[in-house]
């Protein structure tokens, strides 16, 4: 079935911004779904780090920010710092039959 | 605290039925306010919702899944089921049940268990 489509990579030098980006279609982030990113670090579950688009829930540091625009969104975190380097994951809602959610494949983070 | 517990056997035949469990402490699967779903994780790192289930018992899968999977829950125990018949290769995954919550007109999964890893090998 569709998955919303990460870079396989990102990276970053400490104190640098990194933007990772989860491109959709018209029928997920394109219909105004809204979008969920999850971090995962190493040998442990995804975590909630924003949900709703742009809501961060109580604990996530403000380095951590979002956006949506057309069929893609956006996870922008700042100030990078060693222990952001995990995977990130973003989800959004699937209008198709074999809904309701789809996950991106994953983006890899290592802080330099 | 809400706590999230899956358990099951590790590893399982090509074939056979995968029996998986979820311990909820903290929270009651009762809750109207939340949805209780299954999450799938494969070797790959590809992450994959398999199904959900409400208070009132209404439970989905996902559809090009087919009908293998089942999600249940037993509300006097507070825990949830996955059963997942003719399991092949392609099942094994690390296994996360996690919590969903209504925000607006969204869903997220706000907590989740530590998985459990299922291997299908004969």
């Amino acid at each position: 079935h569709s998955r919303l489509t990460q870079p396989p990579s990102v990276s970053g030098a400490p104190g640098q911004t990194v933007t990772i980006s989860c491109t959709g279609t018209s029928s997920d982030i394109g219909s105004d779904h809204s979008v969920n990113w999850y971090q995962q670090l190493p040998g442990g579950p995804p975590k909630l780090l924003i949900h709703t688009d742009t809501y961060r829930p109580s604990g996530v540091p403000d380095r951590f920010s979002a956006f949506k625009s057309g069929n893609s969104a956006f996870l922008s975190i700042t100030g990078l710092q060693a222990e952001d380097e995990a995977a990130y994951f973003c989800q959004s809602f699937d209008s198709s039959l074999s809904g309701p959610w789809i996950f991106g494949g994953g983006t890899t983070l290592t802080v330099l | 605290q809400v706590h999230l517990q899956e358990s099951g056997p590790g590893l399982v035949r090509p074939s056979q039925t995968l029996s998986l469990t979820c311990s909820v402490s903290g929270a009651s699967i009762r809750s109207p306010d939340n949805c209780w779903g299954w999450i799938r994780q494969s070797p790959g790192k590809v992450l994959e919702w398999v199904g959900y289930i409400f208070f009132t018992g209404t439970s989905f899968t996902h559809l090009s899944l087919n009908s293998r999977f089942n999600v249940s829950a037993d509300t006097s125990r507070n825990h949830l089921s996955l059963k997942v018949s003719s399991v092949s290769d392609a099942d094994t995954a690390v296994y996360y049940c996690a919590r969903c919550t209504p925000f607006m007109e969204g869903w997220f999964f706000d907590l989740w268990g530590r998985g459990t890893l299922v291997t299908v090998s004969s």
